[in-house]
């Protein structure tokens, strides 16, 4: 059964205040590592897609890395209007279609 | 592009009674999916539909059911409903069936009292 692991589940930094976010996963075979922000009462917003370990992406502030067991989220700098719960969501080889299996995901407050 | 909608955005039952939900992809994309939210239990998921076809189902009660259109949309029924029932149910629509990202919707928040 794929399992998703994302720590802390919640973090408080300070505005400026550099931090990662991890999500670790075990899946039979990785298709794809996805991350989403999600905002209170929200649908996710889509951030990122890695498929394979070795691969970072960048937006902004965010920068997503993935290895064979975990990936993570690092928040440079960040500012108030990046607080938002963050998910971490897997695909596998062995499900049809696009089905994802999410973590618990990360709450992140940044205060000013 | 327009995104994903839901309609409607909210809506109270009682235990017992049936709701159908209703999910419009964004335009070109034939892939879509349904997902239950809940404080407890996080994001789990319903089903997916491609092509009018359910691809993937999840582990959920045959209350659970759905349907896709041939213009894409999609709607979720959840009959005889039950107190757990209150959740977020997110939809999710992608261009193609394998290894593809998903873009969510509003989500429509059901409360059964």
């Amino acid at each position: 059964e794929d399992q998703v692991t994302q720590s802390p589940e919640a973090l408080r930094l300070q505005e400026g205040e550099s931090s990662s976010l991890n999500c670790s996963y075990t899946v039979s075979g990785l298709r794809g590592l996805f991350w989403y922000r999600q905002d209170p009462g929200k649908g996710p917003e889509f951030l990122f897609t890695l498929y394979s370990a070795g691969e970072e992406k960048e937006k902004e502030r965010l920068k997503a890395t993935l290895t064979k067991k975990e990936s993570f989220l690092h928040i440079t700098a960040p500012k108030p209007e990046d607080s938002a719960t963050y998910l971490c969501a897997v695909q596998a080889w062995d499900n049809a279609g696009n089905m994802l299996t999410f973590g618990g995901g990360t709450r992140l407050m940044v205060k000013p | 592009k327009a995104g994903v909608t839901q309609t409607p955005r909210y809506l109270i039952k009682t235990r017992g009674q049936q709701v159908t939900l209703s999910c419009s992809p964004i335009s070109g994309h034939r892939s879509v999916s349904w997902y239950q939210q809940t404080p407890g239990q996080g994001l789990q998921f319903l089903f997916e539909y491609f092509s009018e076809t359910q691809r993937n189902k999840g582990n959920f009660p045959g209350r659970f059911s759905g349907r896709q259109f041939s213009n894409s949309r999609s709607e979720m029924n959840v009959s005889t409903l039950e107190l757990g029932d209150s959740a977020l149910y997110l939809c999710a629509s992608s261009l193609r069936q394998e290894q593809e990202t998903q873009y969510f919707g509003p989500g429509t928040r059901l409360l059964v009292l």
